[in-house]
């Protein structure tokens, strides 16, 4: 699995965008990146999956440039509710649906303020 | 989607004893499940691999006769933390993939085991 770099926290206000980048330099050529969410004392949640440019759900948006050797997690308008740890994951994608190891790095802890 | 369930929530037990944490697949089966253990402010760690039918496969530095493992079936594995000590209180974690048709693995709730 690749190596990735994430920003230790963030602090964001309610209603903001918030972008969270993660380096991954290594990525291989089959590898997908994946971003999982965790809240305390819960496991993590899956929240968006891409490979190249650009991946909407109703969740969030991931942004690939054509080197991807990083991606940008945006989440629009947050809530409070969306303080936790996100996790950015790059791994073949049989790792995912064929069930093979996730290593999760640090992680982002952002806190979203009223 | 895919449930991923664990059995128990929280559990507090006395120093040197044993206990087990399930980890169930609700509707789907797994030939794999992973466990993994989170501290305070931390990431989580891969402490193993539970497979069905066969040994589990341990992390580098998991002692995996403290941390026994055991896949009965396609939707149930166990971790049993043998002779609990104080430090091995944390956040135990499973997860799963369903397989075909979909890309993400699933994460269960989470143990939180408090050894005193």
């Amino acid at each position: 699995l690749a190596k990735t770099t994430q920003p230790i926290s963030m602090d964001s206000y309610e209603g903001q965008e918030v972008n969270i980048t993660c380096s991954h330099n290594n990525i291989a050529t089959n590898d997908y990146i994946t971003w999982y969410q965790q809240f305390p004392s819960q496991g993590p949640r899956f929240i968006i999956q891409g490979y190249k440019t650009k991946v909407t759900n109703e969740v969030a948006s991931l942004f690939i440039p054509a080197d991807r050797k990083s991606s940008t997690l945006s989440l629009p308008r947050v809530s409070l509710s969306d303080t936790a740890v996100y996790y950015c994951l790059v791994g073949d994608r049989m790792i995912y649906n064929q069930g093979g190891k996730l290593i999760f790095g640090q992680g982002t802890e952002l806190s979203v303020k009223p | 989607g895919a449930v991923v369930s664990q059995h128990p929530s929280r559990v507090i037990c006395k120093s040197g004893t044993s206990v087990k944490i399930e980890c169930r697949s609700l509707d789907f089966q797994a030939t794999t499940m992973f466990w993994y253990r989170q501290f305070p402010k931390q990431s989580l760690m891969l402490m193993a691999t539970s497979n069905e039918g066969s040994k589990a496969t341990y992390e580098q530095g998991v002692e995996k006769d403290k941390f026994l493992i055991n896949h009965a079936s396609l939707t149930l594995s166990t971790l049993t933390v043998t002779s609990a000590h104080p430090e091995d209180s944390s956040f135990y974690i499973c997860s799963a993939a369903p397989g075909t048709g979909y890309n993400e693995q699933f994460f269960g709730p989470g143990t939180r085991l408090t050894v005193l």
